[in-house]
């Protein structure tokens, strides 16, 4: 079964500064989706950003972009330049290509500080 | 457009009683999701269903019952609620997978349940 590991239960960063969140995940296959997902305290899911395994090129979308090392099995995000806005849980999920289902990480809950 | 609703927002029960959480999308996608959220423990699936008339188990399916009578509509029941079944439960719609297709899950506002 695939699991989604997500080593950071808290992280903090000062506005305006870099920060990256860490997830590594433990699959067979070879065709598979990962995603990262930002939860504020309205509660509502939001997608942040969007990797499939088969592209090599790092999926960037604004200020929020990813390392994705397949041969690790690592999936970073990084926001630069961070917001008040973006504090907030964020959780990393997984979905092979055939299935449905997303499994989770437990999240990293991130503070914006001014 | 409205997306993905979930009715209600917020229920308390209490132990043994019964209750159906309503998710309704309007993107028209074949495949409907039932999680819950508990601290430090993520999303976990419960059910979910990949078209009208279909259901299958997800990872913690026990105690619950779901239903796919429309596209539209995947309604998730407790038939007597435990406390163990406090949580936030979120619905979440996509269109079909496979065939290269990643297409992302979009979620409904969740639902705070409290079972005393």
């Amino acid at each position: 079964a695939q699991t989604v590991t997500q080593s950071q239960p808290e992280m903090s960063v000062q506005e305006a500064e870099t920060v990256t969140l860490s997830c590594t995940y433990d699959t067979s296959e070879s065709d598979y989706y990962l995603f990262w997902y930002k939860q504020p305290p309205s509660r509502q899911m939001i997608l942040v950003i969007r990797q499939e395994a088969y592209k090599q090129q790092n999926a960037t979308e604004n200020r929020f972009s990813v390392n994705f090392q397949k041969a690790a099995k690592s999936f970073s995000l990084k926001i630069s330049d961070s917001q008040l806005g973006d504090a907030a849980m964020y959780f990393c999920a997984y979905r092979s290509g055939t299935a449905s289902k997303l499994t989770f990480g437990t999240g990293t809950r991130l503070q914006v500080t001014l | 457009n409205a997306g993905v609703t979930q009715t209600p927002k917020f229920r308390v029960l209490k132990t043994g009683q019964s209750m159906t959480l309503l998710c309704a999308q309007d993107m028209n996608h074949e495949y409907m999701y039932w999680y819950r959220q508990d601290p430090g423990m993520g999303l976990r699936l419960i059910h979910y269903s990949v078209g009208e008339g279909t259901t299958a188990k997800g990872e913690v399916p026990d105690g619950y019952n779901v239903s796919r009578l429309k596209k539209q509509n995947f309604l998730l029941g407790l038939e007597s609620a435990a406390p163990s079944q406090t949580s936030v439960y979120f619905c979440a719609s996509s269109y079909s997978v496979g065939g290269g297709r990643g297409y992302e899950q979009y979620f409904g506002p969740g639902t705070r349940l409290t079972v005393t």
